[in-house]
């Protein structure tokens, strides 16, 4: 297995627009976790999925922030319109979830700089 | 606030020493892992812990889960400028949150 697969590795885009993180789970694993990482707030769960399912979106900073999993292969984080604040790696990690751990696989993230 | 608090932030050491780092919260978790992260890479995952007490040892890294499984330590002994990294501990249950880590650094 290729592990879990991010999509852009880089992405400098401007305020305002329009911005999409793809991700591709283990096959197999059945949970999705989102992150966002800066030096000031360390690694912030953002939302997760079990069986395609949102489960927890707690951690979604605000209303420009989405995230979709169509599939068992396939998620997405949209930030639309995107802020200079909105700039860190973001990261997906995956796992087969079982009773007592989850041990997850992560990507080798996004980052993002919005100028 | 983090739900789980690591000490020290930041650790800069000589090549041969020992160190312990430390991860603690008010929480209790069915388990609790420990995952290294390197410079533009995810995290990898070291050791999950799930019985409070609990002791696992990784070559010359050891961790212990406390009693009331709130708490974690992570102990290496004889540091190398291999193990230098940003140490993150990590809580479960269900969802997967971590603490702000530990970056350490080991001089040859």
């Amino acid at each position: 297995d290729a592990g879990v697969i991010q999509s852009p590795r880089h992405e400098v885009t401007e305020m305002g627009q329009e911005v999409t993180l793809r991700c591709k789970p283990i096959s197999g694993h059945n949970s999705l976790f989102w992150y966002r990482q800066t030096m000031m707030r360390g690694l912030e769960l953002l939302i997760y999925f079990n069986n395609n399912v949102p489960i927890d979106d707690s951690g979604m900073p605000e209303d420009r922030f989405s995230a979709k999993m169509p599939n068992a292969s396939f998620s997405t984080l949209k930030i639309q319109p995107s802020e200079p604040r909105d700039s860190a790696v973001y990261f997906c990690a995956s796992s087969l979830s079982a009773s007592g751990a989850n041990v997850l696989t992560f990507g080798a993230g996004s980052r993002l700089t919005v100028l | 606030t983090q739900l789980l608090e690591q000490s020290p932030q930041f650790l800069s050491i000589q090549e041969g020493e020992n160190l312990t780092v430390y991860c603690n919260s008010s929480s209790v978790f069915s388990s609790l892992q420990w995952y290294r992260q390197e410079p533009g890479e995810g995290p990898v995952l070291l050791v999950t812990v799930v019985t409070g007490g609990e002791v696992k040892k990784l070559k010359r890294l050891t961790f212990q889960f406390g009693d009331a499984r709130k708490d974690s330590s992570l102990h290496i002994t004889a540091a190398q400028p291999g193990d230098t990294g940003l140490y993150l501990c990590a809580g479960n249950n269900n969802d997967m949150r971590f603490g702000a880590g530990t970056r350490l650094t080991v001089k040859p």
